[in-house]
């Protein structure tokens, strides 16, 4: 099943914060987030493994609370190059990885 | 290195034309995957290979073709294929295909039939 992603879409300033969610209705095994620019191919950011392990982006942190199904993507301080669209991808053991919808993050001067 | 190169970037083609995309990564992953990826969309799963073995096929149309000549190279063959067909194919690899695992994305294939 196709995680849920929210918000659709969210629009900062510079040096703002924002946070992402995804959420799962079946049991998880990992979460993967992705970063994707116009016209580009995603970017890994962070994956989060049950169990509490996570490996990612320094400057971009991320929860996973496995009881939940759920995970949140942290944005501190945005920069420009922040702006894309991020996807959760979500995967239960040895399944396919499935995307979520998107966010369209948008960071403005 | 977690480079996943792609030829060719862009492709016109006919609708009764044969081409194929090429992908290749050089870090040593034995799990590759093709996605499809409509504009505005998420990248759907088509095709995972897992050591040089086809795992999944995700119900895709058989004028999809995938080959893994060796664990370093993915080839997606394409044959008779229609407009709605027209997408970002973007191929991927990772260590291992069992969850656990980064998947690093290629640039991507942006293909468009006539």
């Amino acid at each position: 099943q196709q995680p849920v992603q929210s918000p659709q879409a969210v629009i900062l300033r510079e040096g703002e914060d924002a946070v992402i969610n995804c959420s799962s209705s079946k049991a998880l095994y990992s979460v993967h987030w992705y970063r994707q620019k116009h016209g580009e191919a995603p970017v890994f950011l962070m994956i989060l493994l049950k169990g509490g392990e996570q490996k990612g982006h320094e400057k971009i942190s991320a929860s996973f609370n496995e009881k939940k199904q759920q995970s949140s993507l942290y944005l501190t301080a945005s920069q420009l190059s922040y702006s894309g669209t991020y996807f959760c991808g979500t995967q239960g053991g040895s399944e396919k990885l499935v995307f979520g919808k998107g966010t369209k993050l948008t960071v403005n001067p | 290195d977690t480079e996943v190169t792609q030829t060719p970037k862009h492709l016109v083609m006919g609708m009764t034309n044969k081409k194929s995309l090429k992908c290749e990564q050089h870090m040593g992953h034995r799990a590759m995957y093709w996605y499809k990826q409509k504009a505005k969309k998420p990248p759907e799963l088509m095709f995972v290979y897992s050591y040089e073995k086809l795992s999944i096929n995700e119900s895709v149309p058989s004028r999809f073709s995938p080959e893994c000549p060796n664990s370093s190279l993915l080839n997606l063959h394409l044959h008779a294929l229609q407009p709605e067909d027209s997408a970002l194919y973007l191929c991927a690899s990772s260590p291992e295909d069992s969850g656990r695992d980064t998947q690093y994305f290629g640039p991507g294939t942006r293909l468009t039939v006539l």
